[in-house]
């Protein structure tokens, strides 16, 4: 079993949906938890950042972090074609460890 | 202001052939990371270097050798290619002083790397 399990996808919606992606785990103890983009043939950027449990919002964006059941979120209001791309999910124990990354997410917003 | 960027963007080898990847970042970051993405397999980390001068192995060091020339330079080195090392390579590149992973990494565009 891997650490960190994500839908590959593809995931396709019209545009103007909202968006759920979402990441599962199995360490109870990994405390940050991102979310990158990637579009296709570049390589990722991070979007979203968040620590420990609650929701952060940024713009269009939200990352939700549900400890309790090991299960972390990103909803995309109003989705656009360029969010068109890849989502991973990565997170870690404390800031002594690596990055465990998810496999990611391929979303399709079609216009 | 480049960011991070990687030579070459694709590459396609015999078994056996060596070559060096190439990464620089002009971000005066002191933390440079190598990953390796396979489909279904996400991003795994291949070796990172904390600073000028020290490298640290990652979760999939075999068949491969780094060196951190100076501050803005890291390269990664396959000595003797093998099918199993097609893949997608990324560098990356944050402002970590030490070996924490809670900074912003940088990514270059990545190497397309064929083994036959």
């Amino acid at each position: 079993q891997k650490e960190v399990e994500q839908d590959p996808g593809p995931l396709s919606v019209p545009e103007g949906a909202i968006v759920s992606l979402n990441c599962t785990y199995s360490n109870s103890a990994f405390q940050y938890f991102m979310w990158y983009r990637q579009y296709s043939r570049k390589g990722p950027e991070l979007l979203m950042y968040t620590y420990s449990s609650g929701n952060k919002e940024d713009g269009r964006f939200t990352a939700q972090v549900d400890k309790s059941s090991k299960y972390i979120s990103l909803f995309i209001r109003d989705s656009q074609p360029s969010d068109s791309a890849t989502y991973l999910c990565a997170m870690i124990l404390d800031s002594n460890y690596q990055l465990i990354w998810g496999a990611g997410t391929k979303l399709i917003i079609k216009p | 202001n480049a960011g991070v960027t990687q030579t070459p963007k694709f590459q396609v080898l015999k078994t056996g052939q060596s070559m060096t990847l190439q990464c620089a970042q002009d971000m005066n970051h002191n933390s440079m990371y190598w990953y390796r993405q396979d489909p279904g397999m996400g991003l795994r980390l291949i070796y990172y270097s904390a600073s000028e001068g020290t490298t640290d192995k990652g979760e999939v060091p075999n068949g491969y050798n780094v060196s951190r020339l100076n501050k803005r330079e890291f390269s990664l080195r396959l000595e003797s290619a093998a099918p199993s090392q097609t893949s997608v390579y990324f560098c990356a590149s944050s402002e970590a002083v030490s070996a924490s992973s809670t900074d912003t990494q940088y990514f270059g565009p990545g190497t397309r790397l064929t083994v036959l």
